[in-house]
């Protein structure tokens, strides 16, 4: 299977601990994408970058959270002193910007996320 | 802040039923898209629709953009279980390379 996977799938935290999650796009896709999504709603925007470089935060990206695509393929997002309220699915994107253009389409394939739960 | 209301929030229906759901802005969005996630499961894309009045069919789903680029509506004719999830429309605006979500609907098709 050669889509988006995201690891670990389901991480249960103590407050005020720091975590960790990976995101593998799809191999040649440069657009990657973060989105939180919270029971019942639609995913929220957090960040995306093009290739490494990180080119978009919203204002949801409070300073806890950090971004990375060091060498332009995986990802990590970094939570540090989790808080109750960091609780939700954290689902990642990938997608390749020229392939989309030039079939006129704007597709990104998404993960199955993260489920994290802060206790 | 753009918002994208979504309604119902929650359906619930008979297999063989019709619906619509409806996706709402008072935002002009470029591009729109319309996704259904299981549980457990990221969003999968079903259709993009980027002009104005484009109608665009999926077996028993119709897509429709509104005429001002701000609306868009899903029609499921003779609705089936396995059509159970949540469907979630997303609008892009022209410069931008983020899509924005919807509240969401959550059908649910009983046997």
């Amino acid at each position: 299977d050669t889509g988006v996977s995201q690891d670990p799938r389901h991480k249960i935290t103590k407050r005020g601990q720091n975590v960790t999650f990976r995101c593998d796009p799809i191999s040649e896709h440069n657009r990657l994408y973060w989105y939180r999504q919270t029971l019942g709603q639609g995913p929220e925007f957090l960040t995306y970058f093009q290739n490494e470089a990180q080119l978009e935060k919203s204002r949801l990206l409070s300073d806890r959270f950090s971004a990375e695509r060091p060498k332009g393929s995986f990802s990590t997002l970094e939570i540090q002193r989790t808080e109750q309220g960091d609780s939700a699915m954290y689902l990642c994107a990938s997608t390749n910007m020229y392939r989309e253009a030039l079939l006129s389409t704007d597709t990104q394939y998404f993960g199955p996320g993260t489920r994290l739960t802060v206790l | 802040t753009q918002l994208l209301e979504q309604s119902p929030q929650f359906l619930s229906i008979q297999e063989g039923e019709n619906l619509t759901v409806y996706c709402n802005s008072s935002s002009v969005f470029s591009s729109l898209q319309w996704y259904r996630q299981e549980p457990g499961e990221g969003p999968v894309l079903l259709v993009t629709v980027v002009t104005g009045g484009e109608v665009k069919k999926l077996k028993r789903l119709t897509f429709q953009f509104g005429d001002a680029r701000k609306d868009s509506s899903l029609h499921i004719t003779a609705a089936q279980p396995g059509d159970t999830g949540l469907y979630l429309c997303a609008g892009a605006t022209s410069g931008t390379y983020k899509y924005i979500f919807g509240t969401g609907t959550r059908l649910k098709v009983l046997a």
